[in-house]
C-alpha cells in the first residue's frame, strides 16, 4: 500500500511567521507534488518535483518555496505566512510522467495564519 | 483560465438511484482523464481512469463516459448507497500537460437513504 504522510496535520501560525509542510513518502515515486484545497476550487498545484533537487512551479507558486532534498522527502516553505495562505494542504506521490498515473495523496495538513 | 469544469457542484439523491457527475475540459490534447474520490478528513484517491483512445471505462458500479469530440466525460454512479457519499474530482493530464494533472473544483455528492 502506498504510504505518504504529512506532517503536522495541524498548524497555527501567526501573519508574518515561518511555516514548514513536511511530506515523507515511501513508495520509491519519483514526482512529488504539493497541492491547496479550497472550497470552489478544488485542488490547486503550488510546486512538484521530479526528484531529489528539484523543483518546478505549478499554477499557483507566489508566496511558497519548496525543497527535495531526497527522493522520500519533500517540504513546502511558507517565508512569511498571510491570511490568504490559509487552507488544507495535500502532498502526493507518482511515478509517471507526462500528468498521467496514480497520484498516492497524503491526508492532508490543515493550516491557519492569524 | 480553469482546464477543468465539474457539474454541478453539489448533488443529492436518493439511494438505489444512478448518480450522473459531469465534467469538461479546455485542452484538446489531454489524453488521460482520472477520477479521484475524497472523504471529509482524508486525501483524494483514485477511484476510475480513462484514456482517450477509449469511449468508455467501467469499474464495478461505476462508469466513465468519454466524448473526445465534445471534450467533455461524465461519472455515472449506478445505484448509488450512502458509502459512496464524497467529494469527486475530475482531473485532466497527458498530452501538453507537462507531467501533472489539472483538477476540476469538485462535485459534492449526498446519498440519502
Amino acid at each position: 500500500e502506498a504510504a505518504v504522510t504529512q506532517s503536522p496535520r495541524n498548524k497555527v501560525a501567526v501573519t508574518g511567521g515561518k511555516v514548514t509542510l513536511s511530506c515523507n513518502q515511501t513508495n520509491n515515486h519519483n514526482n512529488m507534488y504539493w497541492y491547496r484545497q479550497d472550497t470552489g476550487h478544488g485542488l490547486r498545484l503550488i510546486h512538484y518535483s521530479y526528484g531529489a533537487g528539484s523543483t518546478e512551479k505549478g499554477d499557483i507558486p507566489d508566496g511558497y518555496k519548496a525543497s527535495r532534498p531526497s527522493q522520500e522527502n519533500f517540504s513546502l516553505i511558507l517565508e512569511l505566512a498571510t491570511p490568504s495562505q490559509t487552507s488544507v494542504y495535500f502532498c502526493a506521490s507518482g511515478d509517471a510522467t507526462g500528468g498521467t498515473g496514480q497520484l498516492y495523496f497524503g491526508e492532508g495538513s490543515k493550516l491557519t495564519v492569524l | 483560465q480553469q482546464q477543468v469544469r465539474q457539474s454541478p457542484q453539489s448533488l443529492t439523491v436518493w439511494e438505489g438511484e444512478t448518480a450522473i457527475l459531469n465534467c469538461s475540459y479546455e485542452n484538446s490534447a489531454f489524453d488521460y482523464f482520472p477520477w479521484y474520490q475524497q472523504f471529509p478528513g482524508e486525501g483524494p484517491a483514485l477511484l476510475i481512469a480513462i484514456r482517450s483512445v477509449s469511449d468508455k471505462k467501467e469499474d464495478g458500479g461505476f462508469t466513465i463516459f468519454f466524448n473526445k469530440r465534445e471534450k467533455n466525460l461524465s461519472l455515472h454512479i449506478k445505484d448509488s448507497q450512502p458509502g459512496d457519499s464524497a467529494t469527486y474530482f475530475c482531473a485532466a493530464g497527458g498530452g501538453s500537460a507537462l507531467g501533472r494533472l489539472h483538477f476540476g473544483a469538485g462535485t459534492q455528492l449526498i446519498v440519502i437513504p
